[in-house]
């Protein structure tokens, strides 16, 4: 079964602090692509990243990063030094069989100034 | 670049009306899904249109029917509304038949049946 799992349902911290958000996957495909995206209180879904099966390389861009483990079937999320603009929910999915897209059920991330 | 676009931003029905919900395809986007997020919840699959065919389906009941237009549009029609029906419902556009690509979404219609 396709299945993503966000364990975390709420966040809450400070401006400047690390966050990181766990997204645990499960599939039998060896193919598949995992994403994350935003979801600010307007509502539209903002893509963050996608990473395919084949690339466990882990990506950084700006202050946000990325760590796959297949090993682990993990996909999480940092944020470092966090900001009040990054207040959204946040979305792990996984994309498989070619037309087919789970997404987890989110974490809401809060930022206090 | 025009983004997504969907009509209408909300919407009340009654159970057993019909719905059809409406969306503009960013330029050049040939392939469109549709998702429903119910409260507190990841969204849902609900299908896939490639050039106006669908190209896969979540698991959704066939009262759940779309369209896809030439000119970018689709529609997405929901018969025989029910409670649970009530959600927000995205569309999504992108460059390829296949979810492996980046998604770009629209803002979403937020359906109430009452």
């Amino acid at each position: 079964a396709q299945k993503v799992t966000q364990a975390q349902t709420e966040i809450s911290v400070v401006e400047k602090e690390d966050v990181t958000l766990d997204c645990v996957y499960e599939t039998r495909d060896t193919t598949y692509y995992l994403f994350w995206y935003k979801q600010p209180p307007s509502g539209e879904l903002v893509f963050l990243i996608r990473r395919n099966s084949f690339d466990e390389q882990n990506e950084i861009s700006g202050r946000y990063s990325w760590n796959f483990q297949k090993s682990t079937s993990s996909f999480n999320f940092t944020i470092t030094a966090s900001q009040v603009v990054d207040s959204a929910v946040y979305f792990c999915a996984l994309a498989y069989n070619n037309n087919d897209m789970r997404f987890g059920a989110g974490t809401r991330l809060t930022v206090k100034p | 670049e025009t983004g997504v676009t969907q009509s209408p931003t909300h919407l009340i029905k009654t159970r057993g009306q019909q719905v059809t919900l409406r969306c503009s395809s960013q330029s050049g986007h040939n392939t469109v899904s549709w998702y429903q997020q119910a409260l507190g919840q990841g969204p849902q699959f609900i299908f896939q249109y490639y050039r106006e065919e669908e190209n896969g389906r979540g698991n959704f009941p066939p009262r759940f029917s779309g369209l896809q237009f030439p000119n970018y549009s689709s529609e997405l029609n929901v018969n025989a509304l029910e409670l649970d029906d009530s959600a927000l419902y995205l569309c999504a556009s992108s460059l390829a038949d296949s979810s492996y690509n980046e998604q770009f979404f629209g803002p979403g219609t937020r359906l109430t049946v009452l």
